[in-house]
């Protein structure tokens, strides 16, 4: 049973405007949450994390929410940038990283950014 | 370079073979990881490693053996390649808790 959820395979944004990227969780012990970004070839690329203390951290152009509650957590982009344009993933932990750090990902949503 | 590197970046090998993975970090982290990143499932974890000579099972571990003999060092070891182990690998690791996992770039092993 999947833990960590992102129901979009797939996002299309225009460049300037907003990139909205969701994803879902199951596990209430999960406490740390992570996005990354992953271009072609390449390894995922740490982008921003949350801990359940917070329900809103900042980081330039990206924003994640959490809303515990609803077991959800949203990464948005302002403004998007055809730069932008890779597969985002979503991670979650127990124990703010934990003992052992092990992350549980979701299966990533495409973002493709045009001009 | 500091960092982590794989290696090799492609490998083409024949069932029952063996083939190992190789994974350096310049970071002195203690924790490292071994994903594969299959199409439909996202990244899974094979095996971890808190601290040379410590090392733990994860999410799919069937197939593969790992050490760390040393802390900069955790290679990833196939004894008898299978078709469904054809993936691409990523080796991670990460520093004092709370901090994120930094990835390497990968290695892509098709099995034939």
């Amino acid at each position: 049973d999947q833990q960590v959820k992102q129901n979009s395979p797939s996002l299309s944004v225009q460049e300037g405007r907003i990139s909205i990227l969701n994803c879902d969780y199951t596990n209430s012990m999960f406490d740390y949450f992570l996005w990354y970004k992953k271009y072609p070839a390449e390894g995922p690329t740490f982008l921003i994390s949350i801990s359940s203390i917070k329900d809103k951290n900042e980081d330039g152009r990206f924003t994640v929410f959490l809303n515990k509650s609803a077991k959800h957590l949203s990464l948005h982009i302002v403004p998007s940038q055809p730069g932008d344009s890779a597969v985002y993933f979503c991670a979650a932990s127990v124990g703010y990283g934990g003992s052992q750090g092990n992350l549980i990902f979701g299966k990533g949503t495409k973002l493709s950014v045009k001009p | 370079d500091a960092g982590i590197t794989q290696s090799p970046r492609y490998k083409i090998t024949e069932t029952g073979r063996q083939v190992t993975l190789m994974c350096h970090q310049t970071w002195s982290h203690s924790y490292m990881f071994w994903y594969r990143q299959d199409l439909g499932h996202g990244l899974r974890l094979i095996y971890y490693s808190a601290a040379a000579d410590i090392t733990d099972k994860g999410e799919v571990p069937d197939g593969y053996v790992v050490s760390r003999s040393k802390t900069e060092n955790f290679p990833l070891t196939l004894e008898s390649a299978t078709r469904s182990q054809t993936s691409v690998y990523f080796c991670a690791s990460r520093g004092p808790q709370g901090q994120p996992q930094h990835f390497g770039d990968g290695t892509r092993l098709s099995i034939l």
